[in-house]
């Protein structure tokens, strides 16, 4: 069965360091999605993307966040310069239809990411 | 503005009894799905089960249903036969039919331990 994957599975950064987290999303899912969990939180979302542009962002996801879509198979998450509150689970996910489509969203096994 | 509440932080079962994880909602939409996510200790994020709101009849996947009462934006998880494999955390999201992004927002989550 098809599946996100997500590398890697745990990233350790100094304050400051620049940190790309990658996401293949599943192959034929047009719809994707980055979402944080800070340890013992609930999991919130930080942006979606469709058709090569973002189409949603939430108020976490500020100018050092990025996101790109670079050769149609990956899905990344930049964070330019990590702060300690950046440490969290970084999930990413898929769906495949939008408006009158299915709306489940495939979860990857997150990307555990450690600033220190 | 949407928000979903898991009102149990934690919840007990012994093996093979039933548990109800309860879960409400906020919305104004009239057509949405709703979601139960079960993450265990590895983190990954597992669909269990959905309902689709104007379907008036409950979901049921295996051992697990939900008692779905779109009056009281009302959705509780039943697990029966419970399994130490049940042991995880459980979350219940919401996402609005039609819209752009369809990001799903999640409670904070309840936490099932199963006894043996």
């Amino acid at each position: 069965e098809p599946e996100v994957t997500q590398t890697p599975s745990h990233q350790v950064t100094q304050m400051g360091q620049e940190v790309i987290l990658r996401c293949v999303p599943i192959s034929n899912h047009l719809y994707f999605y980055w979402y944080r969990q800070i340890l013992g939180q609930k999991v919130e979302f930080l942006v979606s993307f469709y058709n090569n542009e973002i189409s949603e962002k939430s108020e976490i996801f500020d100018d050092q966040f990025s996101v790109e879509r670079p050769d149609g198979s990956n899905f990344t998450l930049k964070i330019r310069s990590t702060k300690l509150e950046d440490s969290a689970m970084y999930f990413c996910a898929s769906k495949l239809l939008g408006s009158g489509g299915t709306y489940e969203q495939y979860f990857g096994p997150g990307t555990r990411l450690t600033v220190t | 503005a949407q928000t979903v509440t898991q009102s149990q932080p934690e919840m007990s079962v012994q093996e093979a009894e039933t548990v109800t994880l309860s879960c409400t909602y906020d919305t104004s939409e009239n057509n949405y799905y709703l979601f139960w996510y079960k993450q265990p200790p590895s983190r990954q994020m597992i669909l269990v089960i959905r309902q689709e709101a104007y379907k008036q009849q409950n979901a049921t996947e295996n051992r697990f249903s939900v008692n779905f009462q779109k009056a009281a934006k009302s959705f509780s998880l039943k697990i029966s036969d419970s399994q130490l494999g049940d042991t995880a955390m459980y979350f219940c999201a919401f996402v609005p039919y039609g819209g752009a992004t369809n990001k799903l927002i999640f409670g904070t989550g309840t936490l099932l331990a199963v006894q043996p």
